[in-house]
């Protein structure tokens, strides 16, 4: 089945500082690409999706990467602020099949 | 307004004790999941269901059951709770096959002593 790593496991930076996370997945077919944010205490909140068609996504505060190529998926927070001090994962789904697979995610520190 | 339910939101039982947690949407969706999420391991699949009495086993199915009886409900069972099943149980669903959301619940953390 599909295999999801996610790096890095922990992160740090300072606010203003970008931060960036990746994601590499291993079957081709997957189609579908999904980042969450999860804060303490709280369910996963979807902040992008991504389909195979598409490479770059932007959203507020972020942009979002796809190389299919490499079969990489990147999270780039490009200013980070503390609000955005969480827990991201990242998931992919193909067409095929109804399950998700998640990386194990990025605790994400932004110092004031 | 899209809503996916989980009751309890906290549990407390005993080693050797049956818990059920209970999952509702109210999207008619044909898809639900059962994941566990576990300090540095993300979210790990339990069950899939993928409409009423169509269960299937993911990654981590040992020690849980699942029931599906009306679309909207899908329940999480564990028979002779173990203190390695302390964990937060999330439930999401999903429209069906061809689909990409998935809508997540706010979990239930299930200590168990």
């Amino acid at each position: 089945g599909e295999q999801v790593e996610q790096r890095p496991p922990h992160l740090s930076v300072r606010e203003g500082d970008s931060a960036v996370i990746t994601c590499t997945y291993t079957d081709p077919n997957s189609y579908y690409f999904f980042w969450y944010k999860q804060e303490p205490g709280a369910s996963l909140q979807l902040l992008m999706k991504v389909f195979s068609s598409t490479e770059i996504n932007e959203g507020q505060g972020f942009t979002v990467l796809l190389n299919k190529k490499d079969k990489r998926l990147s999270l780039n927070l490009t200013a980070a602020h503390p609000g955005d001090s969480a827990a991201y994962f990242c998931a992919v789904k193909n067409t095929g099949y109804q399950n998700f697979y998640f990386g194990k995610g990025t605790s994400l520190t932004v110092i004031p | 307004d899209m809503k996916v339910t989980q009751m309890p939101r906290y549990l407390i039982k005993r080693m050797g004790e049956n818990v059920l947690l209970e999952c509702g949407q109210d999207m008619s969706h044909e898809t639900m999941y059962w994941y566990r999420q576990d300090p540095g391991l993300g979210l790990q699949l339990i069950y899939i269901s993928y409409d009423v009495d169509s269960n299937s086993e993911g990654d981590i199915p040992k020690g849980y059951r699942v029931s599906r009886k009306k679309r909207e409900h899908f329940s999480l069972i564990l028979d002779s709770a173990k203190t390695n099943q302390t964990s937060v149980y999330f439930c999401a669903s999903s429209p069906g096959l061809g689909s990409y959301e998935q809508y997540f619940g706010p979990g239930t953390r299930l200590t168990v002593l």
